[in-house]
């Protein structure tokens, strides 16, 4: 009965390749999130979907493509990958004020 | 534009003893705060939220946390800690239609025996 999933949980690639994450939510929220947490534990928002719609982008390279096939799905590609990227990417669904965090992607470049 | 400052990056404490983790916000426009702990290896789960009303909020786990209008500050506390609250926690804001959460740079609570 998991709520918020993502896969891999685990991602190590080398740079300059493309990768993708996949982030599924059973909890029919409209509005769903990718953050990406540094080495700092900062926590940065990148997109925001509202019913397959891209509402936030919040400055984020282009090599970063969030996709909707539908309002229970946002999966995060990424080219190009550099060194900075390596992280830990956060899916998030909203319902109303509150949050809800999937278990996290680590993502390291060599 | 918002911001949520989180002076503390780590407290370290010992069992049963009490705990405040420091939030400092700042926001010119009506402001709803919260609080998310993260559980190591794990994603973030909602521990407690300031909307309105009642400017003392609790969690179902013994924290508590008071919104200050006049400090623009939102501390979290609880008055006897447990090595199972050991994790990291982040204070955030939100303002009218809760769109996009702006977190702190969270304090690590390191409760030990």
């Amino acid at each position: 009965d998991t709520a918020v999933s993502q896969t891999p949980k685990y991602l190590v690639t080398q740079m300059g390749n493309d990768k993708s994450i996949k982030c599924e939510q059973n909890l029919g929220h409209d509005t769903m999130y990718w953050y990406k947490q540094d080495s700092k534990k900062f926590l940065k928002i990148m997109f925001s979907y509202n019913n397959k719609e891209l509402i936030i982008n919040e400055t984020v390279p282009n090599r970063f493509s969030p996709k909707s096939p539908d309002k229970a799905h946002l999966n995060l590609h990424i080219n190009s990958l550099e060194l900075g990227d390596s992280a830990v990417y956060f899916c998030a669904s909203r319902l109303g004020e509150t949050q809800y965090f999937g278990p996290g992607t680590r993502l390291t470049v060599l | 534009a918002q911001s949520v400052t989180q002076l503390d990056s780590q407290v370290p404490v010992f069992e049963e003893a009490p705990v405040e983790l420091r939030c400092n916000y700042s926001s010119s426009v009506s402001v709803y705060l919260f609080w998310y702990v993260q559980y190591p290896n794990q994603g973030l789960q909602l521990l407690l939220k300031y909307l309105s009303g009642s400017t003392l909020v609790e969690s179902i786990n013994g924290f508590e946390a008071e919104f200050n209008k006049s400090q623009t500050s939102f501390h979290l506390r609880k008055p006897s800690v447990h090595i199972s609250d050991t994790a990291e926690y982040f204070c955030a804001a939100s303002n009218t239609g809760f769109q996009k959460l702006v977190f702190g740079t969270g304090t690590r609570l390191l409760v030990s025996p």
